[in-house]
């Protein structure tokens, strides 16, 4: 498959306990940017990497929400000390450098995160 | 806060009826205009895209018309099908970065076609 894998598919936690999720770009693409979607909402951005540099970060997005990329390729994001309002579902998402930012966006499965 | 608007938030329609979602925008550098389908427990999935310099685009059963001067633009599908049933999700893009207000999906619209 050589779309956007996203790893682990769900994730149960308890409340304080810190999670990380990993995104596997469409190996070509150098944008990747991550978005929380909440039941019944649109995607809500959270960053955006060019290659490994984080050229965005949403203002809305707490202290305790952190992403790499430290190859270019691969990045992960991490939640330290999760609240039950960190349950959502986190997409990553991969463009072309052919593009600009924002153009055609190919999304992964998603992560589904549940605090408890 | 740019906004990015949807209606209707659903629509229910007859199979073969036609489908019309609307999306309405505010920033003004928006100069691409993309409309994703989403289905439950999947990532959303572009269906079709226009940019400025056309005024519509149609690929198979969907067109997006685009409307510059009321900064709108919506999606049209023409012979709705039960597998069209899923929400959909304008996200317009483009201008300088800027903490993300670029990256912004409207709030979908939820679409059921019935048999």
């Amino acid at each position: 498959d050589t779309g956007v894998s996203q790893d682990p598919r769900h994730k149960i936690t308890k409340r304080g306990q810190n999670v990380t999720f990993r995104c596997d770009p469409i190996s070509e693409h150098n944008r990747l940017y991550w978005y929380r979607q909440t039941l019944g909402q649109g995607p809500e951005f959270l960053t955006y990497f060019q290659n490994e540099a984080q050229l965005e970060k949403s203002r809305l997005l707490s202290d305790r929400f952190s992403a790499e990329r430290p190859k270019g390729s691969f990045s992960t994001l991490e939640i330290q000390r999760t609240e039950q309002g960190d349950s959502a579902m986190y997409l990553c998402a991969s463009s072309s450098p052919s593009g600009r930012a924002g153009d055609t966006q190919y999304f992964g499965p998603g992560t589904r995160l549940t605090v408890l | 806060q740019q906004q990015v608007k949807q209606s209707p938030q659903s629509l229910i329609v007859q199979k073969g009826g036609i489908s019309i979602i609307n999306c309405a925008y505010e920033n003004t550098a928006f100069d691409y205009f993309p409309w994703y389908q989403q289905f439950p427990g999947k990532g959303p999935a572009l269906l079709i895209a226009i940019r400025p310099d056309v005024s519509e685009k149609k690929e198979g059963r969907f067109t997006i018309s685009f409307n510059k001067s009321a900064k709108q633009f919506s999606l049209h599908i023409m012979d709705s099908q039960p597998g069209d049933s899923a929400t959909y999700f304008c996200a317009p893009t483009g201008g300088l970065l800027n903490y993300g207000q670029n990256f912004v999906f409207g709030p979908g619209t939820r679409l059921s076609v019935l048999p």
